[in-house]
């Protein structure tokens, strides 16, 4: 069955620290690996993506790793803001442009 | 630069009444459409999504239909509402025909809450 698993659920963490947010998945065939953020009653907004042969891609302050032999994938979110607060939703792509969407994790800076 | 639109923002209906939600999008011509839904805690459950006007495909079977009169436009509909339909309702675009890598970008989202 094809699912994304996404870790931890939520995280609460202080102003300027950094954090990593994991998510694993089952989907086969394997095309791409997406991370968005979505803010509160907002649609989500991408933040990276990356294909089979890419293993790190960065957006500012956001890093993205893939390890498509383990079928994982990590944010790492660096010198976090208070706007950082939002649910961060790994979505795993199938060829043929089907979509699997995790449940997302809801991560909380606080000041 | 594209835009997307949907509306309203929110909703409260009573359970047996009819929806209809409308998409719309800027800035591009033959985009791909979806509907999503997502659930509390859940991750985004695609409904509906469609290469072209008239052309609608259906993920799940369900209380809701989806139409696209137009290119750019795509609605969201139901003869009777349900408790379980209870939900925050996403509309996206991508680019028709682009390769698997594409993004889809969102609208801002529509909150249903069913009484």
């Amino acid at each position: 069955k094809n699912q994304v698993e996404q870790s931890p659920q939520s995280l609460i963490i202080l102003e300027g620290k950094n954090c990593t947010l994991q998510c694993n998945y089952t989907v086969s065939p394997f095309s791409n690996l997406r991370w968005y953020k979505q803010d509160t009653g907002r649609g989500p907004v991408s933040l990276t993506i990356m294909t089979f042969s890419e293993n790190t891609k960065s957006n500012g302050r956001y890093t993205a790793t893939l390890d498509a032999d383990t079928k994982q994938s990590s944010l790492h979110i660096t010198a976090s803001q208070l706007s950082d607060s939002a649910s961060y939703i790994c979505v795993v792509s199938q060829y043929g442009n089907k979509l699997v969407f995790g449940a997302g994790t809801i991560l909380r800076v606080k000041s | 630069s594209q835009t997307i639109h949907q509306w309203p923002a929110t909703l409260v209906q009573p359970v047996g009444s009819p929806l209809s939600l409308e998409c719309t999008v800027e800035g591009t011509s033959n985009p791909n459409l979806y509907w999503y839904r997502q659930a509390a805690g859940r991750g985004l459950q695609l409904l509906f999504y469609s290469v072209g006007i008239g052309q609608i495909s259906s993920e799940v079977p369900q209380n809701l239909s989806a139409s696209r009169p137009q290119d750019r436009q795509f609605i969201l509909s139901s003869k009777k509402l349900l408790l379980s339909d209870s939900g925050f309702y996403l509309c996206a675009w991508s680019v028709l025909g682009a390769a698997s890598t594409d993004t889809q970008y969102f609208g801002p989202g529509t909150r249903l809450t069913v009484l």
